[in-house]
């Protein structure tokens, strides 16, 4: 299987900065990866894509890099709504792993 | 839109099984796929399988296999989840997410459900 490796487990920033997470896959997942964002309670959101493609309606300053086996998410002018558990997932083979997770914290 | 409505949360007994249903709308349900993931408490998620809203194809974890059956109803538009031999390490909130119809797809998992909570305990 391959093994998804998050950093930072947890990240403290306030509104208007801007914050990187980062990804590593144990072997190549080509762009095969996704970044999704989790609230309590409510429906996982999928921000990004094909390592670097926008999902629709999510704002533009979610950006994502990347490809082989490091990859990164970055948010921009972070906004409160922003503050949440984020995931990376890789789609290249099955089983379709997951990150640790990174929980944004309001500093 | 595209929504997808889970089942109510379930309380079992060690030993017993658990139905998740996952009833979607919005979209053409034999198009796309259905994957199902879940939560346990302080893990990361878990994907424990997909099936093919077209044609029923299964593909299952190997951590689930002989444990797990993924089925649809294309008539209602609703995918179900059931998990057999339930132990308290299945204690987990479980999603259903639309994915890609083929296996290989590479489809990102675009939409989701709530969740719903299972919890083992004697």
């Amino acid at each position: 299987d391959i093994q998804m490796t998050q950093s930072p487990s947890s990240l403290s920033a306030s509104v208007g900065d801007r914050v990187t997470i980062t990804c590593r896959a144990s072997q190549t997942i080509r762009t095969y990866l996704s970044w999704y964002q989790w609230k309590p309670g409510k429906a996982p959101k999928l921000l990004i894509f094909a390592a670097s493609s926008l999902q629709s309606g999510v704002p533009s300053r979610f950006s994502g890099s990347g490809s082989g086996t490091d990859f990164t998410l970055t948010i921009s002018n972070l906004q409160p709504e922003d503050f949440a558990t984020y995931f990376c997932q890789h789609i290249y083979t099955t089983p379709h792993t997951f990150g640790q997770g990174t929980k944004l914290e309001i500093k | 839109q595209v929504q997808l409505v889970q089942s109510g949360a379930e309380v079992k007994k060690p030993g017993a099984s658990v139905k998740v249903s996952c009833k979607t709308s919005g979209y053409t349900f034999t198009s796309y796929g259905i994957n199902w993931v879940r939560q346990a408490p302080g893990q990361g998620p878990e994907w424990m399988g997909w099936i093919s809203g077209y044609n029923g194809n299964t593909k299952y974890a190997q951590k689930f296999q002989g444990r797990v059956t993924m089925t649809t109803d294309t008539s209602t538009s609703t995918a179900d989840m059931d998990l057999r031999s339930l132990t308290s390490d299945d204690t987990a909130i479980y999603y259903c997410a639309r994915g890609g119809v083929y296996e290989s797809s590479g489809y990102p998992f675009d939409y989701w459900g709530r969740g719903t909570l299972v919890t083992v305990s004697s």
